[in-house]
């Protein structure tokens, strides 16, 4: 089984902060690193895929970097809002096995 | 619309029954996935299929059973075996690569009494 950690298992912050969290991952036999969101009563939805060392990626104010070699993945906000309010899980897809493992997520609650 | 469907959103069943919970997707992805989540953890894979009729497990096989006749179909049956069933139960599918995104169905709550 392969070990997937998020860190911290959980964030508390006010609105207006920016905030981040760490998803590390194998650094061997790396193929991608998936981004989701999992709100309260909802389904998870993606947000990124990462597949090359150095990859960054955003989406408003949300963005992702990702660092293979090494083996870790931190996903930024920038100015949380409390519709950020949620779990956010990454998971380690390995090539040609046609799955992936999640960590255990980081669930983030933002205060008005 | 195109999706995944779950049902049904909550399950309620006696210890030492099998229960079948039902997942059925129209996005014609030919992977599928039963996940399974506990408080405080994250997504545990029960067990997935790449293709009809073809099944593989996954982390925590043991107590449950997979079926794959149809493409848009990957009903789960947990069984008396399974040791603590009670659990939320989530159905993935996602197209053929390794580096899709997987979409999710809403989910089947199960308790067993």
């Amino acid at each position: 089984i392969l070990n997937v950690e998020q860190s911290p298992q959980s964030l508390h912050v006010q609105e207006g902060d920016s905030t981040n969290f760490t998803c590390s991952f194998p650094s061997s036999n790396f193929y991608a690193l998936h981004w989701y969101r999992w709100e309260t009563a909802k389904s998870p939805e993606a947000l990124f895929v990462m597949t090359l060392n150095g990859d960054e990626k955003k989406k408003g104010r949300i963005s992702a970097t990702l660092n293979t070699k090494e083996g870790y993945s931190y996903l930024y906000i920038k100015g949380s809002q409390p519709e950020d309010s949620a779990t956010y899980l990454c998971a380690f897809g390995a090539p040609n096995a046609g799955k992936s493992t999640f960590g255990d997520g980081t669930t983030l609650t933002v205060k008005p | 619309d195109g999706g995944i469907t779950q049902s049904p959103k909550y399950l309620f069943r006696k210890e030492g029954q099998n229960v079948t919970l039902s997942c059925e997707q129209n996005l014609n992805h030919d992977a599928m996935y039963w996940y399974r989540q506990d408080p405080g953890q994250g997504l545990r894979l029960i067990y997935y299929s790449q293709i009809v009729n073809d099944f593989q497990k996954g982390d925590i096989a043991e107590g449950y059973s997979v079926s794959r006749e149809k493409k848009e179909s990957f009903p789960l049956t947990v069984t008396s075996a399974q040791k603590n069933p009670t659990a939320f139960y989530l159905c993935a599918s996602k197209p053929r690569h390794s580096t899709d995104t997987q979409y999710f169905g809403p989910g089947t709550r199960l308790t067993v009494l």
